[in-house]
This record gives structure tokens, sequence and C-alpha cells, in this order.
């Protein structure tokens, strides 16, 4: 059963424009989430992440909104530019419960156009 | 952060083949943890290799299927046996961050396995 959820399997963006990537969650458990970015042949590498006691996080270009109540969060980057286009892994984890165990989702690509 | 290196980065292997992946990490970490990508999906968990115990493995994975070794600090391996076309998959290797929050796992660059 797949406890995290990226509809959008892909996302196409002019360079400039804002970036929206989306992210469901189905486990109450899930007190930690992350963004990772992942290259061809390369592992995924950590972008941004954001503790349930929070509801926004950033960091320069990348924000990242949590919304508990309906188990969602998202990832805005603004402005998109040419070397963002990857693939975008959301992830969450139960860590208050001493889960350290990452679930992911199945990816978004994003595609920045010039 | 920490490097991760795996080797072979890709292989094609014939069915009922066995392969082992390894692990190399450049300091020592007490959780190593091994995924899988098939293709189109997500990446799932496999199991967890902590050195001087057993791994412990999620729920669909088996360890005659996935053995796992880890004996050292900065060092593990996976192997893959009695391979079929479903084993095709993208394996990567992590570690958790020195930050104290093991959430914020780094990757290894990953295996691309082809089970012919």
């Amino acid at each position: 059963d797949q406890q995290v959820k990226q509809n959008s399997p892909s996302l196409s963006v002019q360079e400039g424009r804002i970036s929206i990537l989306n992210c469901d969650y189905t486990n109450s458990m899930f007190d930690y989430f992350l963004w990772y970015k992942k290259y061809p042949a390369e592992g995924p590498t950590f972008l941004i992440s954001i503790s349930s006691i929070k509801d926004k996080n950033e960091d320069g270009r990348f924000t990242v909104f949590l919304n508990k109540s309906a188990k969602h969060l998202s990832l805005h980057i603004v402005p998109s530019q040419p070397g963002d286009s990857a693939v975008y892994f959301c992830a969450a984890s139960a860590y208050c419960s001493n889960d350290y165990k990452l679930s992911f989702g199945a990816g978004t690509t994003v595609t920045v156009r010039a | 952060s920490a490097v991760i290196s795996q080797k072979p980065s890709r292989d094609i292997c014939q069915r009922g083949t066995s392969l082992t992946i390894q692990c190399q990490v450049d300091s020592q970490v007490t959780m190593m943890f091994w995924y899988r990508q098939q293709p189109g999906q997500s990446l799932t968990l496999i199991a967890t290799a902590n050195q001087g115990s057993e791994a412990t493995y999620e729920s669909g994975f088996v360890i005659d299927k996935f053995p796992i070794s880890r004996p050292n600090l900065t060092f593990s391996t996976l192997t893959v046996s009695n391979m079929s076309p479903e084993d095709s998959s993208i394996y990567l290797c992590s570690v958790p961050t020195t930050s104290g929050r093991s959430n914020e796992q780094y990757f290894g660059p990953g295996t691309r396995l082809t089970v012919t």
C-alpha cells in the first residue's frame, strides 16, 4: 500500500516561472517530510525537509509547505532554472516514533524549458 | 556529508544467477539502508543493515532472496539471488546524515540491474 503519493508523474515549466510539486500521504504517524532530487545515473540528493511542527520551510529558491489536516505537502521552486530539471521524490518518516525508515512517492519529473 | 560509492554501476545478468552489489562509505556509520527502485516506481526499502547484527527486512523481502553482509562500519553488500526479470531495478544504498536526524539520508549512485 503506497503511503506517499505523487499523483503528477511529470511537470513542464518555463524558466523563471514557479514549479509546484505536490505530495499526499496517508499515514498519520508521519511527522517528518523530505524532498529529494535525482538526476539520471545518480542517487537521490536531499533537497529540503520539514517537521510536522511547522507548516513552512524555506531555503533559497525552495519552499516546502505542509498541511497536516489535509495530509498534503508541496514543494515550490521559484524561479525555476534549467538545472532544476530532474526527478523529485517526496518522502516521509515517523521520526518521533523512532522509525527512521523513509517512505517515498513515485516521483515527479520536472522539465524546465528555456 | 558522506560520500558513497557502489559497485557495479550497472550489470546485465541472466535469470537464475546472482549478483552482489557493494556499497562503500567514506565514514563510519551504524545504519545502512538498501532500497530498490523498479521502473517507474518509488524507492522501496529492502532492509536495514546494522553492523554486528542481522539485517532487518521489510515486508515482502526475505534474507534468502536478498542476503546482506555488513562486515564493518563503512561497507555492506546486497546480493540479489536467483534473479528473474522482475528483479530488474535500480538498487541503492543509503546512510543517515551525521546531523542526528537519521531521516536525511545520503544515497549512493545506484546499481542498475537488468535481468534477461
